[in-house]
């Protein structure tokens, strides 16, 4: 079945520091990919999203890489502050609109 | 614009008892929602997908005569969680998808539901 596998599961940086979160899907017919953040309790927010159709796409300190050839896409996200400190999910959806969530990334940015 | 609501937030209820979530698009029509279920520190597990006026479709491993789910309306779908048990203490969150936005998905506030 579909599947997103997505690493790593826990991230410390410094402030100031880049994070990179990566993430591998299996269903070739996924065309579009979000980025949710997740606070404690609270529902997933998009940071950012890309569709097939696009290589690379950014806002601001955060961008997001698609290579679909390799079935990866990755988030970036610079001069990390304290408050970027959250779980992070990738996801894929196919033209069905199901979405399948990765595993999660924990990310930790101290001050 | 494009606000989701769950009602209630938070529930808590006896083993047997069955439990009803409200999901809502205030502020366009939904023609497809869907339901996620999340354990702590776990991902978000899709568990159905609900259709306005059709029955709903449902993942792998959910079994739906346990979790109900009816889609009356583009703007309300419901969950209900029928003979609740402590292993169905979850946190439910519902998505809403408007067509004119693509594939972008809505999700709501969610419901923490203890089944003690």
């Amino acid at each position: 079945g579909e599947n997103v596998e997505q690493h790593p599961s826990t991230l410390s940086v410094q402030e100031g520091d880049s994070a990179v979160i990566k993430c591998t899907y299996s269903d070739s017919a996924s065309n579009y990919f979000p980025w949710y953040k997740q606070e404690l309790g609270k529902r997933p927010q998009l940071i950012i999203d890309i569709r097939s159709n696009v290589g690379e796409k950014k806002d601001q300190r955060i961008a997001v890489t698609l290579n679909k050839t390799a079935k990866h896409f990755s988030l970036h996200i610079t001069e990390t502050q304290p408050e970027d400190s959250a779980v992070y999910f990738c996801a894929s959806i196919t033209g069905g609109f199901k979405t399948i969530f990765g595993a999660g990334t924990r990310l930790f940015v101290k001050a | 614009g494009a606000v989701v609501s769950q009602h209630p937030s938070r529930v808590i209820c006896k083993s047997g008892t069955s439990v009803k979530i409200e999901c809502r698009s205030l502020d366009f029509q939904a023609t497809t929602m869907f339901w996620y279920r999340q354990f702590p520190k776990q991902s978000l597990m899709l568990m159905a997908t609900s259709n306005e006026g059709s029955k709903a479709t449902y993942e792998q491993g959910v079994e739906k005569d346990k979790f109900l789910i009816n889609h009356a309306s583009l703007t309300l779908s419901t969950l209900t969680v029928t003979s609740a048990h402590p292993e169905d203490s979850s946190f439910y969150i519902c998505s809403a998808r408007e067509p004119a936005r693509g594939n972008e998905q809505f999700f709501g506030p969610g419901t923490r539901l203890t089944v003690l």
